[in-house]
C-alpha cells in the first residue's frame, strides 16, 4: 500500500469548513483513499473512500487531485464533537479480501469554541 | 449502531494473569478479523490477522504464545493476553469487514472497528 504523509495536526473553529490534507505521491491506479478517524479512547470510524472521483457523503467530502497525488477530506461546519485524530491510508480494494489497513501517523483536528 | 462489539471495554488486572478479550460481529460474519494495539499517542499497529477456523497470523515481534488468538465462529474472535506484564498495558481494538458472507453485505469496503479495549496491568 502507498505511504501517506498528513500535518500531525490542525485547528479549525467551530462552524468553519475543516480541510484535511493528504499527499499520496505514489498511490497506484488500482489504490482507493480512505479517510478513517478517532476520537480519543474509542475504535477508529469510517469516513470516505474514493478512487478518482470526488466523493461527498453525510459526514464530509473527498476531494482527490487529478494526479491522484493528494487529497483532501473536508467537513463543511466542524462542530466540536468532531474534534479527532483522521487518518488517511491508500490501499488496494480486495474484491472479496479483507486485508488490513495501515495506520499512519494521522492528523489530529482540533475543533476550538 | 455498531457493528463490531468488543469487549470488555476496559479492565485492570494484576501482574501474571490472563485477560480475555471479546471481539463480535453483530449482524455479518467475518471470516477476517484482525487486531490491533494502541499505545498513548501512538498510531494503531496490527498486532495479528485471525482466520475462522484456523491459526491467526501474526505480525513480526508479536509473540503468537503471548497473544492467544482463537477465531472458533464466523462472529467471534478473542485475544487472550497471558501472563500479562505492565508494558501490556495499551489499548487494544478489533476490526472486521463484511464480505457479505451468506446474504447481501452491508457495505462494499468499509472496515468497521470495536470499540476498543483498555488494559491496566498492575
Amino acid at each position: 500500500d502507498a505511504k501517506t504523509t498528513q500535518p500531525p495536526s490542525m485547528d479549525c473553529a467551530e462552524g468553519r469548513a475543516a480541510n484535511l490534507p493528504c499527499n499520496h505521491s505514489t498511490i497506484s491506479g488500482n489504490e482507493y483513499v480512505y479517510w478513517y478517524r478517532q476520537i480519543h479512547s474509542q475504535g477508529p470510524q469510517y469516513i470516505i473512500h474514493g478512487l478518482k472521483n470526488n466523493e461527498t457523503n453525510e459526514m464530509a467530502s473527498l476531494i482527490i487531485t487529478e494526479d491522484r497525488k493528494s487529497s483532501t477530506l473536508i467537513l463543511p461546519h466542524a462542530t466540536l464533537r468532531d474534534t479527532a485524530v483522521y487518518y488517511c491510508i491508500v490501499r488496494v480494494e480486495g474484491g472479496g479480501s479483507a486485508r488490513q489497513l495501515t495506520f499512519g501517523s494521522g492528523t489530529q483536528l482540533t475543533v476550538l469554541p | 449502531g455498531a457493528v463490531v462489539s468488543q469487549h470488555p471495554s476496559r479492565v485492570i488486572c494484576k501482574s501474571g494473569t490472563s485477560v480475555k478479550i471479546e471481539c463480535r460481529s453483530l449482524d455479518f460474519q467475518a471470516t477476517t478479523m484482525f487486531w490491533y494495539r494502541q499505545f498513548p499517542k501512538q498510531s494503531l499497529m496490527l498486532m495479528a490477522t485471525s482466520n475462522e477456523g484456523s491459526k491467526a497470523t501474526y505480525e513480526q515481534g508479536v509473540e503468537k504464545d503471548k497473544f492467544l488468538i482463537n477465531h472458533a465462529s464466523l462472529t467471534l474472535s478473542t485475544l487472550t493476553v497471558t501472563s500479562a506484564h505492565p508494558e501490556d498495558s495499551s489499548f487494544y481494538i478489533c476490526s472486521a469487514r463484511d464480505l457479505g458472507l451468506g446474504r447481501e453485505r452491508r457495505s462494499s469496503t468499509e472496515a468497521f472497528f470495536g470499540q476498543g479495549t483498555r488494559l491496566t496491568v498492575v
